[in-house]
């Protein structure tokens, strides 16, 4: 199985701030990751698919890049709304398999 | 505007088995790739296997097989899942979701909890 590595599992940021997550794959999973916001008590919510296209409806303060092993999440600017967790997913192979989640706090 | 709606909590005896329906609205049935997820509390999301009801067999992970079922019934565009054996391990939040290619939209989920 390919195993996804997130970092970090926890960050503690403020409205407006920079935020980014990478996300580690085992082995080379070339564009197909897909990033997801979880927040509690919701379905997680598909925010960027095959590394850096941006659902439809996301806002563009989300942005996703990488390909190959290594991905990053990027917020411009942390809003107030954004506070959850956040998983990364690769699809290239079965099983599918998550990162563990970053929880993004205040 | 693809919709799933899930069934309602269950709640199970360790060693019996549970069955979760997912029904599929907004297209066609036979293009939809619905893939069983499941998240313990507290913890993160889990794949379980997946069907593409116009095609296939369905494919599971390893760690179910044997003990998971995914059918999907055309004449009611409904994806179910059964999962046996079970243990209080499996107590958790169970979702379906559209899966192409990430997965999007995910149904409300349904809570599993396995306890004697």
């Amino acid at each position: 199985d390919i195993q996804m590595t997130q970092s970090p599992s926890s960050l503690s940021a403020s409205v407006g701030d920079r935020v980014t997550i990478t996300c580690r794959a085992s082995q080379s999973i070339r564009f197909s990751l897909n990033w997801y916001q979880q927040k509690p008590g919701k379905a997680p919510k598909l925010l960027i698919y095959a590394a850096s296209s941006l659902q439809i409806g996301v806002p563009s303060r989300f942005s996703g890049s990488g390909s190959g092993t290594d991905f990053t999440l990027t917020i411009s600017s942390l809003q107030p709304e954004d506070f959850a967790t956040f998983y990364c997913q690769q699809s290239y192979a079965y099983p599918r398999t998550f990162g563990h989640g970053t929880k993004v706090e205040i | 505007q693809v919709q799933l709606v899930q069934s309602g909590a269950e709640v199970r005896k360790p060693g019996s088995s549970v069955k979760v329906s997912c029904k599929a609205s907004g297209g066609s049935f036979r293009a939809f790739s619905i893939s069983w997820l499941r998240q313990a509390p507290g913890q993160g999301l889990v794949w379980m296997g997946q069907i593409n009801p116009g095609f296939g067999s369905p494919i599971y992970a390893q760690r179910f097989q044997g003990r998971l079922t995914i059918s999907a019934d055309e004449s009611t565009s409904t994806v179910l899942m059964e999962l046996n054996s079970l243990r209080s391990e499996d107590t958790a939040i169970y979702y379906c979701a559209d899966s192409s290619p990430g997965f999007d939209p995910w149904g409300q989920g349904a809570q599993v909890t396995v306890s004697s």
